[in-house]
C-alpha cells in the first residue's frame, strides 16, 4: 500500500530550526518526485518545494527559498525538509506528498504540526 | 506568487450538481493541462480527485469530473451527497517550474 508518513514537527521559537522527515513505503521511492506542502491554521494549501527522484532537480516557493532546504535519501526511502530562521507565519501543518507524472500530488501523509512561538 | 482564484463557497442540495471554478493565468492554465483537484474533509489530509484536467484516479467516483477552457478550470460534482461536503482545492504547474494552489472552496450540502 502506497504510504507516506511525516514526523519531526513540534514547538520551536522564532529564529529556530527544525527538520521534518517523511518515510515512504509501498512504491519505488527513487522513481518519483516528492514535495512538501503546508497549511496554516484555518487557511488553504501552500506548495513549498519539490525534489526529483535523483535529487538533482529542486525548486522552492518564493516564501521559503533561502530558509528551507529539501533533500532525500533514496536508500532510506526518506524525504526531508530542513527549516531555518523560522517565523510565526511558518506555523502550519506540513504535508509530504508524492508527485505524479503530470504534477498531481497523488499520495499525502497525515501531516505534522509545526508551531513557531516564543 | 498569487494563488489561483476560486470562489470561497458554493452550496447545493442532495442530488443536485455543482461546479467549482478555478481561474489561472497564461503562466499555468494557459500553457499546461496539469490541473489537479483535491478534496479535504475537516481535519483530514487532502485527497486527489482529478488530475490532468479531467482524469479520475482509481477509486474516485464518476460523479466527479473536470474540464478546462482557456485560463479557467472547473470541477463538477453531480448527484451531490452529504459526504461531498468538504473543502476543494485546484492546483497547477507553472512556467516558473513551480506549483500553485487555489485559495480553496468550501462546499456545503444543504
Amino acid at each position: 500500500q502506497v504510504q507516506v508518513v511525516e514526523s519531526g514537527g513540534g514547538l520551536v521559537k522564532p529564529g529556530g530550526s527544525l527538520r521534518l522527515s517523511c518515510a515512504a513505503s509501498g512504491f519505488t521511492f527513487s522513481d518519483y518526485y516528492m514535495s512538501w506542502i503546508r497549511q496554516a491554521p484555518g487557511k488553504g494549501l501552500e506548495w513549498l518545494s519539490y525534489i526529483s527522484g535523483s535529487g538533482t532537480t529542486i525548486n522552492y516557493a518564493v516564501s521559503v527559498e533561502g530558509r528551507f532546504s529539501i533533500s532525500r535519501d533514496n536508500a532510506k526511502n526518506s524525504l526531508y525538509l530542513q527549516m531555518n530562521s523560522l517565523r510565526a507565519e511558518d506555523t502550519a501543518v506540513y504535508y509530504c506528498a508524492r508527485v505524479g507524472d503530470t504534477w498531481p500530488f497523488d499520495c499525502w501523509g497525515q501531516g505534522t504540526l509545526v508551531a513557531v512561538s516564543s | 506568487q498569487s494563488a489561483l482564484t476560486q470562489p470561497a463557497s458554493v452550496s447545493g442540495s442532495p442530488g443536485q450538481s455543482i461546479t467549482i471554478s478555478c481561474t489561472g493565468t497564461s503562466s499555468d492554465f494557459g500553457t499546461y493541462n496539469y490541473v489537479s483537484w483535491y478534496q479535504q474533509h475537516l481535519g483530514k489530509a487532502p485527497k486527489l480527485m482529478i488530475y490532468s484536467v479531467g482524469t479520475r484516479p482509481s477509486g474516485v467516483s464518476n460523479r466527479f469530473s473536470g474540464s478546462k477552457s482557456g485560463n479557467t478550470a472547473s470541477l463538477t460534482i453531480s448527484g451531490l451527497q452529504a459526504e461531498d461536503e468538504a473543502d476543494y482545492y485546484c492546483s497547477s504547474y507553472r512556467t516558473s517550474d513551480t506549483l500553485i494552489f487555489g485559495g480553496g472552496t468550501r462546499l456545503t450540502v444543504l
